[in-house]
Formats: structure tokens, sequence, C-alpha cells
């Protein structure tokens, strides 16, 4: 059992609609992680979380540690956010990713 | 900003050889990583290095593979005799204490 799951797997938006991506966690966590991964392959961290919810331009994310859940919302967004988006779980010294959502933002 | 750098980009090696895969990680980090991910695959952890020595691997990181710090600025992956299975792109990873990693370009491994 994939011990981090996310929704939907894919999704298509117009641009400047709102966006939430899920995460759901099974096992304890020392920290959430919210990375984006762009079409030529490379990996960029967008957040991490333990607790609340944390702000980044028109990113924001929160985390339920009580429901192990996690959610990623994208404001007003915009072609060029187009990518994968994938959340991992912490715990010790690793990550354990989830298979990602791809996200295709239209004009 | 500083950034993970690895080298090659692109690596190409017959089956049974060996590869050694190099990383220099951002030069204030502690903690080093290793993942790889499978073409249409998620990204999956192989190894975590502190105090140069393995502190965590994943089932994956059997015999084949060994990581190793030669001086103070890279981080490298070896396989001792590749498959067509490890055919992945591998990224290395590094952070501070307590803070989020920084993943470099990584390095395609095609195995035939």
């Amino acid at each position: 059992k994939n011990e981090v799951e996310q929704s939907p797997q894919n999704l298509t938006a117009q641009e400047g609609e709102f966006i939430t991506i899920n995460c759901s966690y099974s096992v304890g966590i020392s920290a959430l992680h919210w990375l984006q991964q762009h079409p030529g392959g490379g990996i960029v961290s967008l957040f991490m979380l333990s607790s609340g919810k944390k702000k980044h331009g028109r990113l924001i994310a929160t985390i339920n540690i009580q429901e192990k859940h996690s959610s990623l919302h994208i404001t007003a967004s915009h072609p060029r956010d187009s990518a994968v988006y994938i959340c991992a779980r912490e715990y010790g010294n690793k990550l354990v990713f989830g298979a990602g959502t791809i996200l295709r933002v239209k004009s | 900003e500083p950034e993970v750098t690895q080298t090659p980009s692109h690596q190409v090696t017959q089956m049974g050889q060996e590869v050694i895969l190099r990383c220099v990680p951002i030069s204030n980090h502690l903690y080093f990583y290793w993942y790889r991910q499978i073409l249409g695959q998620k990204v999956e952890f192989l190894v975590s290095f502190y105090n140069n020595e393995i502190s965590e691997k994943s089932e994956i990181f059997d015999d084949q593979f060994s990581v190793e710090r030669p001086d103070g600025s890279n981080f490298t992956l070896k396989i001792r005799s590749t498959k067509l299975e490890d055919s992945a792109m591998y990224f290395c990873a590094s952070s501070a204490v307590a803070y989020e990693q920084y993943f470099g370009p990584g390095t395609r491994l095609t195995v035939t």
C-alpha cells in the first residue's frame, strides 16, 4: 500500500482558476513536503510543513496532522504553473513520495 | 543562489558495467540524499548520508550500490554491476538540519 496518496492524478484548469491538490498519508510524519517537477525533470521544493499553513506568492499549503491530510492551493493559476506537483512525507531521514498530480493550465 | 549540481547529465552504459554518478551538494549542507525515478513512475528514496556515514537506506539500495563523500565537496553514487532495471533518472539532494531538500537536475542513466 502506497503510504502517500494524491488526488487528483490529472488536473486541467483554465487560466485564472483556483486549484486544489490533495494529499493523504497513512503513517506518522516529521514533516510534509510539496515539490514541483518540471517537464524537463527538475525537482523544486515548494513547501515543508509540520503544522498549520504556509504561503508563498500564489501558492498556499495547509496540513491537518490529526486527519493526516495536506492540500496545496494555487490561486489565479497561470499556464506557467503547468507541472507535476508531488507530495512527500518525511520520516526519519528520508522522503516517501506520492505519485504526483499532473497539472495543465490552459490559456 | 547556491545549487546542487550533478554530472553527467546523461550516462549510457552496458549491462554489467560499473557507473559512478557525481553530485556537488550545497556547501554548508550536512545531509545528502540519492533518489531515483524510473520513467513514468514516482520518485523513490535510495539512501541518506550524514556525518560521513549512511543514516538510512531503502531496500532498493542493495550491495550493488554504494555512496561516498571522497572529499569536502563531492558526493557519489556507485552502481557496481548495472542491470537493465537500473535505467532511471537519479537525483541527488542536500539539506541543512531540519530544512527543505534542494535537488540537483538529475542524471539520466540508460543501461543497454
